[in-house]
């Protein structure tokens, strides 16, 4: 089984800042790239898809792919207090989903 | 149904015992997959369901682990003999896509079934 790799945090970010969680993937052929957010007890939901190299935005969150350099990123503008969860990176291999262990995020208010 | 819907929510089995955790995928979808979280760990991979051919079990930990969707909807996973090693939480995901079509899609998650072996 190929790797998703992420920090595991806790990445600590003010209230307002940007956040920016990184993973980097193992598998060349993947195609299909997501970030969900879980809080704690709760079940992932998913935030973002992104697909093809370059930006993707949707309201204050913006996925960055680099599949070049086997990379993936989620940038959260204006973080919210309410953004606290851990952000798991996640990586098709062939026609499963693979996730990384997570990145806690805490926004300090 | 509106979303994947698990069954049980908690189970605490004492250890040796079997038990088997139910997954109803939203209506319609033909994937259907497990994982299982530990505390403070990513959700790992255990098997895949396309209707009801399990078309990947390479994540199962061990034989005492097995999943059946006999008529390609419910779904279940059954755990034999559990061990303490066994607590975590099982989460099961069902995605409208198949094999083959464009990568371009979504699995949604149930709110999973809590294990704990004591």
């Amino acid at each position: 089984q190929k790797e998703v790799e992420q920090n595991s945090g806790p990445l600590s970010v003010p209230e307002g800042a940007i956040a920016s969680l990184n993973c980097t993937y193992s598998d060349r052929v993947s195609q299909s790239f997501f970030w969900y957010r879980q809080y704690s007890g709760k079940s992932p939901e998913l935030i973002m898809s992104i697909y093809s190299n370059g930006d993707k935005e949707d309201g204050r969150f913006t996925a960055q792919l680099n599949k070049a350099s086997q990379y993936v990123s989620l940038l959260i503008r204006d973080s919210q207090p309410s953004d606290s969860a851990t952000y798991l990176c996640a990586v098709n291999e062939d026609d499963k989903i693979i996730f990384g262990k997570g990145t806690r995020l805490h926004i300090l208010p | 149904g509106a979303g994947v819907s698990q069954s049980p929510r908690y189970k605490v089995a004492k250890r040796g015992q079997d038990v088997a955790l139910r997954c109803d995928p939203i209506s319609g979808h033909v994937s259907l997959f497990w994982y299982q979280q530990a505390l403070g760990q990513g959700p790992e991979f255990l098997t895949y369901f396309q209707n009801e051919a399990q078309l990947d079990k390479s994540g199962l930990p061990s034989d005492r682990f097995f999943a059946e969707r006999p008529e390609g909807s419910v779904s279940t996973l059954k755990i034999q003999r559990t061990q303490q090693e066994d607590s975590a939480v099982y989460l099961c995901a069902s995605s409208s896509r198949v094999t083959g079509t464009p990568k371009e899609y979504t699995i949604y998650f149930g709110e999973g079934s809590w294990l704990t072996v004591v």
